[in-house]
């Protein structure tokens, strides 16, 4: 499977609790972005990588909230001490910006609840 | 803040039928469109792209339209099956370097058949 790989793909934690979700974009892209979906509603866009650097964040992102991308490959988004208001799918999405601009395409999401 | 949006958050046709889902986009400098498709669980697949000097781009069974006098984007799906069934979210790249997306709500397309 070549496609943009997330885990885990559930996540049930206890509201105060840390959580780690890792992406692993499509092996050739250069950009890496976070979204937030709720239920009913289109993702929202959290934070994006150009290979390691981060160069955009979304106000969404509290303090609460870090990603990483230290080698330009996987990334991972790290929520600590969750709230209830933090369960959503967290996905990821990858693109190529070499000749011109190509579309992302998205991982599977990860499922956070927080209880 | 602008924003974009979707006409109806469920459509229901008939199996064999033609499929219109219809978005309003508020940012006119936005230069990029896409639908996607969302199935439950799972991630928004790609469907079709659209820039904006272009009024019409066809795919395999999907035509997308942008009217940029209205801001309006339009997925056609012909003779709709059941696979298609899922949320369809359109989305747009405005002026960021970035390329981030703006999504809309969504719209559940549900195919009787």
């Amino acid at each position: 499977d070549t496609g943009v790989s997330q885990n885990p793909r559930h996540k049930i934690t206890k509201r105060g609790q840390n959580v780690t979700f890792r992406c692993d974009p499509i092996s050739e892209h250069n950009r890496l972005y976070w979204y937030r979906q709720t239920l009913g509603q289109g993702p929202e866009f959290l934070t994006y990588f150009q290979n390691e650097a981060q160069l955009e964040k979304s106000r969404l992102l509290s303090d609460r909230f870090s990603a990483e991308r230290p080698k330009g490959s996987f990334s991972t988004l790290e929520i600590q001490r969750t709230e209830q208001g933090d369960s959503a799918m967290y996905l990821c999405a990858s693109s190529y910006t070499g000749k011109g601009n190509t579309e992302a395409f998205f991982g599977q999401g990860t499922r956070l609840t927080v209880v | 803040g602008e924003s974009v949006g979707l006409h109806l958050p469920t459509l229901s046709v008939q199996e064999g039928d033609n499929s219109i889902i219809n978005c309003a986009y508020s940012n006119s400098a936005s230069d990029y469109f896409i639908w996607y498709k969302q199935e439950s669980g799972k991630g928004p697949q790609f469907i079709i792209d659209i820039r904006s000097n272009m009024d019409k781009r066809q795919g395999q069974r999907v035509t997308v339209l942008l009217n940029k006098t209205v801001k309006h984007l339009s997925l056609q799906i012909a003779a709709t099956q059941p696979g298609d069934s899922a949320v369809y979210f359109c989305a747009e790249k405005g002026n960021n370097a970035g390329n981030m997306l703006t999504f809309g709500g969504g719209t559940r397309l549900m195919v009787k058949p």
